[in-house]
Protein backbone atom coordinates (compact mmCIF):
# COMPACT_ATOMS: atom_id res chain seq x y z
CA UNK A 1 0.00 0.00 0.00
CA UNK A 2 1.26 3.55 -0.94
CA UNK A 3 1.82 5.80 1.79
CA UNK A 4 0.41 9.52 0.90
CA UNK A 5 1.46 11.92 4.25
CA UNK A 6 0.14 15.40 4.42
CA UNK A 7 1.71 18.14 6.28
CA UNK A 8 0.38 20.25 8.65
CA UNK A 9 -2.56 18.27 9.56
CA UNK A 10 -4.17 21.79 11.01
CA UNK A 11 -3.88 25.15 9.89
CA UNK A 12 -5.21 28.37 11.15
CA UNK A 13 -4.04 31.34 9.37
CA UNK A 14 -5.39 35.18 8.85
CA UNK A 15 -7.31 36.40 5.80
CA UNK A 16 -4.79 37.58 3.00
CA UNK A 17 -1.78 35.38 4.36
CA UNK A 18 0.31 32.82 2.49
CA UNK A 19 0.49 29.47 2.68
CA UNK A 20 1.88 26.25 1.61
CA UNK A 21 0.94 22.22 2.22
CA UNK A 22 2.82 19.46 1.37
CA UNK A 23 1.81 15.61 0.33
CA UNK A 24 4.74 13.43 0.33
CA UNK A 25 5.21 10.07 -0.22
CA UNK A 26 8.15 7.09 -0.54
CA UNK A 27 6.61 5.50 -3.92
CA UNK A 28 5.92 7.13 -7.32
CA UNK A 29 3.08 7.93 -8.89
CA UNK A 30 1.57 8.24 -12.62
CA UNK A 31 -1.04 11.10 -11.20
CA UNK A 32 -1.86 13.25 -8.41
CA UNK A 33 -5.19 14.83 -7.38
CA UNK A 34 -5.92 17.66 -5.18
CA UNK A 35 -9.59 17.61 -3.59
CA UNK A 36 -11.35 19.77 -1.30
CA UNK A 37 -13.70 18.77 1.05
CA UNK A 38 -16.31 21.06 2.84
CA UNK A 39 -18.41 20.45 6.07
CA UNK A 40 -21.00 17.66 5.53
CA UNK A 41 -20.32 17.52 1.68
CA UNK A 42 -17.93 15.22 -0.83
CA UNK A 43 -14.54 15.89 -2.10
CA UNK A 44 -14.62 18.33 -5.10
CA UNK A 45 -11.55 17.90 -7.05
CA UNK A 46 -9.71 20.88 -8.23
CA UNK A 47 -6.74 19.91 -10.19
CA UNK A 48 -5.00 16.76 -11.64
CA UNK A 49 -0.85 16.78 -12.06
CA UNK A 50 0.44 14.43 -14.21
CA UNK A 51 4.56 15.18 -15.44
CA UNK A 52 7.40 16.02 -13.01
CA UNK A 53 7.77 19.31 -12.22
CA UNK A 54 4.22 20.22 -13.49
CA UNK A 55 2.79 23.40 -11.97
CA UNK A 56 -0.32 24.22 -12.14
CA UNK A 57 -2.60 27.36 -11.30
CA UNK A 58 -6.06 27.85 -10.17
CA UNK A 59 -6.89 31.63 -9.66
CA UNK A 60 -4.87 32.12 -6.29
CA UNK A 61 -3.95 28.40 -5.95
CA UNK A 62 -0.60 26.93 -7.00
CA UNK A 63 0.18 23.30 -7.38
CA UNK A 64 2.80 21.13 -7.92
CA UNK A 65 3.82 18.14 -8.86
CA UNK A 66 7.76 17.08 -7.58
CA UNK A 67 10.40 16.26 -10.28
CA UNK A 68 10.31 12.18 -8.60
CA UNK A 69 6.85 12.46 -8.79
CA UNK A 70 6.94 11.45 -5.55
CA UNK A 71 5.51 14.59 -3.82
CA UNK A 72 3.35 17.24 -4.09
CA UNK A 73 2.53 21.27 -3.13
CA UNK A 74 -0.88 22.97 -2.72
CA UNK A 75 0.37 27.40 -2.15
CA UNK A 76 -2.51 29.63 -1.51
CA UNK A 77 -1.48 33.55 -1.78
CA UNK A 78 -4.09 35.74 0.44
CA UNK A 79 -6.04 32.84 1.52
CA UNK A 80 -9.95 34.06 1.74
CA UNK A 81 -12.55 32.30 4.61
CA UNK A 82 -13.90 31.07 1.65
CA UNK A 83 -10.95 28.61 1.30
CA UNK A 84 -11.50 26.80 4.67
CA UNK A 85 -11.76 23.12 4.15
CA UNK A 86 -10.12 19.77 4.42
CA UNK A 87 -7.41 19.66 1.75
CA UNK A 88 -7.06 16.18 0.29
CA UNK A 89 -4.04 14.75 -1.81
CA UNK A 90 -4.41 11.70 -3.80
CA UNK A 91 -1.85 9.99 -5.92
CA UNK A 92 -3.03 7.36 -8.50
CA UNK A 93 -0.23 4.60 -9.67
CA UNK A 94 -2.62 2.88 -13.06
CA UNK A 95 -6.05 4.26 -14.09
CA UNK A 96 -7.90 1.53 -11.40
CA UNK A 97 -9.68 3.23 -8.49
CA UNK A 98 -8.07 0.09 -6.45
CA UNK A 99 -4.57 1.99 -6.79
CA UNK A 100 -5.67 5.91 -5.97
CA UNK A 101 -4.77 6.52 -2.75
CA UNK A 102 -5.87 9.25 -0.25
CA UNK A 103 -3.55 11.23 2.20
CA UNK A 104 -5.45 12.27 5.51
CA UNK A 105 -6.07 15.88 5.01
CA UNK A 106 -5.38 19.20 6.00
CA UNK A 107 -7.54 20.92 7.99
CA UNK A 108 -7.46 24.41 6.93
CA UNK A 109 -8.99 27.20 8.71
CA UNK A 110 -8.86 31.04 7.08
CA UNK A 111 -10.06 33.90 9.97
CA UNK A 112 -11.50 36.66 8.65
CA UNK B 1 -27.43 17.15 -14.35
CA UNK B 2 -27.42 15.88 -10.70
CA UNK B 3 -23.59 14.43 -10.74
CA UNK B 4 -23.62 11.64 -8.43
CA UNK B 5 -26.28 11.07 -5.73
CA UNK B 6 -26.78 9.77 -2.50
CA UNK B 7 -29.24 8.01 0.09
CA UNK B 8 -30.08 8.40 2.97
CA UNK B 9 -28.12 11.58 4.19
CA UNK B 10 -28.31 9.80 7.72
CA UNK B 11 -29.03 6.44 8.89
CA UNK B 12 -28.65 5.03 12.64
CA UNK B 13 -28.63 1.18 13.07
CA UNK B 14 -28.51 -1.31 15.59
CA UNK B 15 -25.95 -4.06 15.30
CA UNK B 16 -26.85 -6.84 13.02
CA UNK B 17 -29.20 -5.10 11.36
CA UNK B 18 -29.02 -5.08 7.20
CA UNK B 19 -29.19 -1.62 5.11
CA UNK B 20 -28.66 -0.69 1.48
CA UNK B 21 -26.85 2.49 0.84
CA UNK B 22 -27.77 3.66 -2.33
CA UNK B 23 -25.72 5.79 -5.23
CA UNK B 24 -26.68 7.24 -8.72
CA UNK B 25 -24.58 9.08 -11.22
CA UNK B 26 -25.71 10.54 -14.51
CA UNK B 27 -22.38 11.41 -16.15
CA UNK B 28 -22.06 8.15 -17.76
CA UNK B 29 -18.98 7.11 -16.25
CA UNK B 30 -17.98 3.57 -16.12
CA UNK B 31 -15.88 3.56 -13.12
CA UNK B 32 -17.30 3.79 -9.83
CA UNK B 33 -16.34 3.61 -5.85
CA UNK B 34 -17.45 3.36 -2.25
CA UNK B 35 -15.08 4.74 0.09
CA UNK B 36 -15.39 5.46 3.85
CA UNK B 37 -14.04 8.26 6.02
CA UNK B 38 -13.01 8.25 9.09
CA UNK B 39 -10.96 10.95 11.35
CA UNK B 40 -7.45 10.86 10.57
CA UNK B 41 -7.56 7.95 8.61
CA UNK B 42 -8.30 9.67 5.21
CA UNK B 43 -10.93 7.79 2.25
CA UNK B 44 -10.53 4.41 2.17
CA UNK B 45 -11.60 2.55 -0.60
CA UNK B 46 -14.39 -0.34 0.21
CA UNK B 47 -15.46 -1.59 -3.35
CA UNK B 48 -15.47 -0.44 -6.85
CA UNK B 49 -17.09 -0.94 -10.25
CA UNK B 50 -15.29 -0.13 -13.62
CA UNK B 51 -18.49 -1.12 -15.49
CA UNK B 52 -22.20 -3.09 -15.05
CA UNK B 53 -21.42 -6.46 -14.49
CA UNK B 54 -17.85 -5.93 -13.08
CA UNK B 55 -17.01 -5.72 -9.34
CA UNK B 56 -13.85 -5.55 -7.27
CA UNK B 57 -12.64 -5.45 -3.63
CA UNK B 58 -10.74 -1.96 -2.56
CA UNK B 59 -8.82 -1.74 0.73
CA UNK B 60 -11.74 -2.58 3.49
CA UNK B 61 -13.96 -4.54 1.81
CA UNK B 62 -15.10 -6.87 4.60
CA UNK B 63 -18.36 -6.67 6.09
CA UNK B 64 -19.94 -5.14 2.84
CA UNK B 65 -21.60 -6.39 -0.94
CA UNK B 66 -21.46 -4.61 -3.97
CA UNK B 67 -23.26 -5.12 -7.36
CA UNK B 68 -23.71 -2.52 -10.38
CA UNK B 69 -26.35 -3.93 -12.51
CA UNK B 70 -26.54 -0.61 -14.36
CA UNK B 71 -24.32 2.15 -15.42
CA UNK B 72 -26.43 4.51 -13.30
CA UNK B 73 -26.48 2.49 -10.06
CA UNK B 74 -24.15 1.38 -7.40
CA UNK B 75 -25.45 0.42 -4.04
CA UNK B 76 -23.32 -0.57 -1.17
CA UNK B 77 -24.88 -3.16 0.95
CA UNK B 78 -24.14 -3.93 5.04
CA UNK B 79 -24.95 -7.10 5.53
CA UNK B 80 -24.32 -7.01 9.67
CA UNK B 81 -24.14 -3.78 11.04
CA UNK B 82 -21.11 -3.48 13.63
CA UNK B 83 -20.00 -0.57 15.65
CA UNK B 84 -16.69 -0.29 13.60
CA UNK B 85 -18.96 0.59 10.31
CA UNK B 86 -19.80 3.77 12.13
CA UNK B 87 -18.38 6.47 9.44
CA UNK B 88 -19.04 8.69 6.33
CA UNK B 89 -19.44 6.91 3.30
CA UNK B 90 -18.76 8.20 -0.24
CA UNK B 91 -19.93 7.34 -3.81
CA UNK B 92 -18.14 8.48 -6.60
CA UNK B 93 -18.38 7.90 -10.07
CA UNK B 94 -14.53 8.48 -11.95
CA UNK B 95 -13.40 8.97 -15.42
CA UNK B 96 -10.65 6.72 -16.93
CA UNK B 97 -7.96 9.21 -15.62
CA UNK B 98 -9.26 8.55 -12.10
CA UNK B 99 -10.96 11.82 -11.36
CA UNK B 100 -13.56 11.21 -8.74
CA UNK B 101 -16.75 12.81 -8.67
CA UNK B 102 -18.29 12.41 -5.09
CA UNK B 103 -21.22 12.13 -3.83
CA UNK B 104 -22.42 14.06 -0.90
CA UNK B 105 -22.20 11.21 1.65
CA UNK B 106 -24.00 9.14 4.05
CA UNK B 107 -23.44 9.25 8.00
CA UNK B 108 -23.90 6.12 9.07
CA UNK B 109 -23.94 5.21 13.04
CA UNK B 110 -23.98 2.09 14.49
CA UNK B 111 -25.10 1.33 18.14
Amino acid sequence: TQLLKQSPQFLSIQEGENLTVYCNSSSVFSSLQWYRQEPGEGPVLLVTVVTGGEVKKLKRLTFQFGDARKDSSLHITAAQPGDTGLYLCAGGVDGSARQLTFGSGTQLTVLP
Amino acid sequence: NAGVTQTPKFQVLKTGQSMTLQCAQDMNHEYMSWYRQDPGMGLRLIHYSVGAGITDQGEVPNGYNVSRSTTEDFPLRLLSAAPSQTSVYFCASNTPYNEQFFGPGTRLTVL
